[in-house]
């Protein structure tokens, strides 16, 4: 059964540091989405991608935030100067078409010490 | 905006006892989906159960099933025979039906299975 793939699962990062997280959607998916999920909080939205430009960001997903899709298979959330308060768990999303199921990767966890 | 509330944090339940989660959302759109995910401890989300809001008729899926009160803007989710898998962090979410528009989360319910 296709799915989505994020690597790496757990990377430990110092502050101030870039980081990149990488996604493998489905193969015949057109929508991408990264959202976070602080520790014991809920999940929440940062961006949706679609035709290669962002069609939906969140107030979190800040000039420090870029997604960039660089070989037509991966998707990739990069932060640029990693703070404290961004560890979370990074979920990549992807789905078929617009309003269907979005079916998820299994997260990196991101811990910036 | 729109919102989710899960009132429940913490529930458990017996091992083939049926339990209700709930969920309730705010918004003054009319069409709109909305989804329950399940997150066992490998932290993966996993779509369960997916009700679109125009269909009257409750969506079941096996042992799942939800009960959908548009007016109330309530959807709660019924799993029956429960098992020990189905322990896990459970979350309502909601999403419009315009675009690729993003999830919008509940806080979750976490759900214990006892043997």
């Amino acid at each position: 059964e296709p799915e989505v793939t994020q690597t790496p699962s757990h990377q430990v990062t110092q502050m101030g540091q870039e980081v990149i997280l990488r996604c493998v959607p489905i193969s015949n998916h057109l929508y991408f989405y990264w959202y976070r999920q602080i520790l014991g909080q809920k999940v929440e939205f940062l961006v949706s991608f679609y035709n290669n430009e962002i069609s939906e960001k969140s107030e979190i997903f800040d000039d420090q935030f870029s997604v960039e899709r660089p070989d037509g298979s991966n998707f990739t959330l990069k932060i640029r100067s990693t703070k404290l308060e961004d560890s979370a768990m990074y979920f990549c999303a992807s789905s078929e078409a617009e309003s269907t199921e979005a079916f998820f990767g299994q997260g990196t966890r991101l811990t910036v010490v | 905006a729109q919102t989710v509330t899960q009132s429940q944090p913490e529930m458990s339940v017996q091992e083939a006892e049926t339990v209700t989660l709930s969920c309730t959302y705010d918004t003054s759109e009319n069409n709109y989906y909305l989804f329950w995910y399940k997150q066992p401890p490998s932290r993966q989300m996993i779509l369960v159960i997916r009700q679109e809001a125009y269909k009257q008729q409750n969506a079941t899926e096996n042992r799942f099933s939800v009960n959908f009160q548009k007016a109330a803007k309530s959807f709660s989710l019924k799993i029956s025979d429960s098992q020990l898998g189905d322990t896990a962090m459970y979350f309502c979410a909601f999403s419009l039906n315009s675009g690729n528009t993003p999830l919008v989360f509940g806080k979750g319910t976490r759900l214990s299975v006892i043997a």
